[in-house]
């Protein structure tokens, strides 16, 4: 298995809290995503990053910030988190070689009451 | 833009029978194909890939062969067993990103 970890693995927290999701990897690929699996929608993509401190945007962005301060974490912030955000969430690594595949972590279950 | 569409579930066999989960895509280049499996309370795994128009990959009794001309990657198992019930998605690569279908539920039942 891909070294991946997230913490924490469940989270249960308040409207207009913030919120910050670690993911870690110990294999040194350039390529780090969040993605939200809810149900119906498959998996869709928050952010992602390509380095250190260069990230982009995915097409569930709103309402999401990232940051990449060294290669083996990518945080995911829910600024104010809204009901709407609950779900599970998933980061993925990728050595970045192109059409790559991504390797998953466990995930990471949050509810917004 | 890239997507992909997959048949919906849930799907219910019984052990032994004849799987087939269809998937095509929508690409404007030449993509790579995933599908990826996951256990209930598990993250997502690969299952297999392919990277080119008539590739099959196939793994632990799953195949699947990259369709250009009709743009598909149908995944096939001749004989399900209990510990195959999972969420399949099917998955497109045409850059560093991937685009994944809804996931199909499927249920094997002893």
């Amino acid at each position: 298995d891909a070294g991946i970890t997230q913490s924490p693995r469940h989270k249960v927290t308040e409207t207009g809290t913030p919120v910050t999701l670690r993911c870690h990897q110990t294999e040194n690929h350039r390529y780090m995503y969040w993605y939200r699996q809810d149900p119906g929608h498959g998996l869709r993509l928050i952010h992602y990053s390509y380095g250190v401190k260069d990230t982009d945007k995915g097409e569930v962005s709103d309402g999401y910030s990232v940051s990449r301060s060294k290669t083996e974490d990518f945080l995911l912030t829910l600024e104010s988190a809204t009901s709407s955000q609950t779900s599970v969430y998933f980061c993925a690594i990728s050595p970045g070689q192109g059409k790559d595949e991504q390797f998953f972590g466990p995930g990471t279950r949050l509810t917004v009451l | 833009g890239d997507s992909v569409t997959q048949m919906e579930g849930p799907v219910t066999l019984s052990e032994e029978a004849f799987l087939t989960i269809n998937c095509t895509y929508t690409a404007t280049g030449y993509p790579s194909l995933f599908w990826y499996v996951q256990y209930p309370g598990e993250g997502l795994q690969l299952l297999l890939k392919a990277t080119k128009a008539d590739d099959k990959g196939s793994n632990k009794g799953f195949e699947a062969t990259y369709r250009k001309e009709t743009t598909s990657f149908h995944l096939e198992k001749g004989s399900v067993q209990v510990s195959d019930s999972a969420v399949y998605f099917c998955a497109l690569s045409d850059d560093y990103k991937l685009s994944f279908g809804a996931g199909t539920t499927v249920t094997v039942r002893a």
